[in-house]
């Protein structure tokens, strides 16, 4: 069952923050987010593994709620370098480290100037 | 972290001929994996590569048409059979660490005439 994400799009100028939400139907084991930009490969951001973790990665952040089945991803002060696709990909309970990774649909992030 | 390469990074096929795609890992991973993703869309998991034994795949994916070997720890092959305009699309290979971090390659973009 693949995550769902929303919102679909966000359009930020430089500076403002944004909050990507992932929701999903079964329970987690771990939560993954990447981002891609046009043409290239995804790119790992952080990885979740225990429900009411939070992580950081510069201005980057995420916190997994395991009882909710549900991770967000926050970006703070966002600069044009953030610009992306922002995909989640999520890992059932009961497969462990050994489960597919499954991902969203994907949430557009575009950060003009 | 792991660097995943591909070869070859992109084709142009005829209908009914066979790819097939070279995923090589710069280090050890415990699991292998083979996506694709149409462009503007979500990544789509094909399966599983399974070292020295045959590939787990996903619902709509058949060995038949997508066979797919892993020899060792750090190399996989994913073929295209009898291909299709239908099988253009990006195939990205990914490896997973001990750390459950997960890598993806550069892709493989396939267009078939």
């Amino acid at each position: 069952q693949q995550p769902v994400q929303s919102p679909q799009a966000v359009i930020l100028r430089e500076g403002e923050d944004a909050v990507i939400n992932c929701s999903s139907s079964k329970a987690l084991y771990s939560v993954h987010w990447y981002r891609q930009k046009h043409g290239e490969a995804p790119v790992f951001l952080m990885i979740l593994l225990k429900g009411g973790e939070q992580k950081g990665h510069e201005k980057i952040s995420a916190s997994f709620n395991e009882k909710k089945q549900q991770s967000s991803l926050y970006l703070t002060a966002s600069q044009l370098s953030y610009s992306g696709t922002y995909f989640c990909g999520t890992v059932s309970r009961g497969s462990g480290n050994t489960g597919k990774l499954i991902f969203g649909q994907g949430t557009t992030l575009q950060v003009k100037p | 972290s792991a660097v995943i390469s591909q070869k070859p990074s992109r084709d142009i096929c005829q209908r009914g001929t066979s790819l097939t795609i070279q995923c090589q890992v710069d280090s050890q991973v415990t699991m292998m994996f083979w996506y694709r993703q149409q462009p503007g869309q979500s990544l789509t998991l094909i399966a599983t590569a399974n070292q020295g034994s045959e590939a787990t795949y996903e619902s709509g994916f058949v060995i038949d048409k997508f066979p797919i070997s892993r020899p060792n720890l750090t190399f996989s092959t994913l073929t295209v059979s009898n291909m299709s305009p239908e099988d253009s699309s990006i195939y990205l290979c990914s490896g997973r660490d001990v750390q459950e971090t997960q890598y993806f390659g550069p892709g493989t973009r396939l267009l078939v005439l």
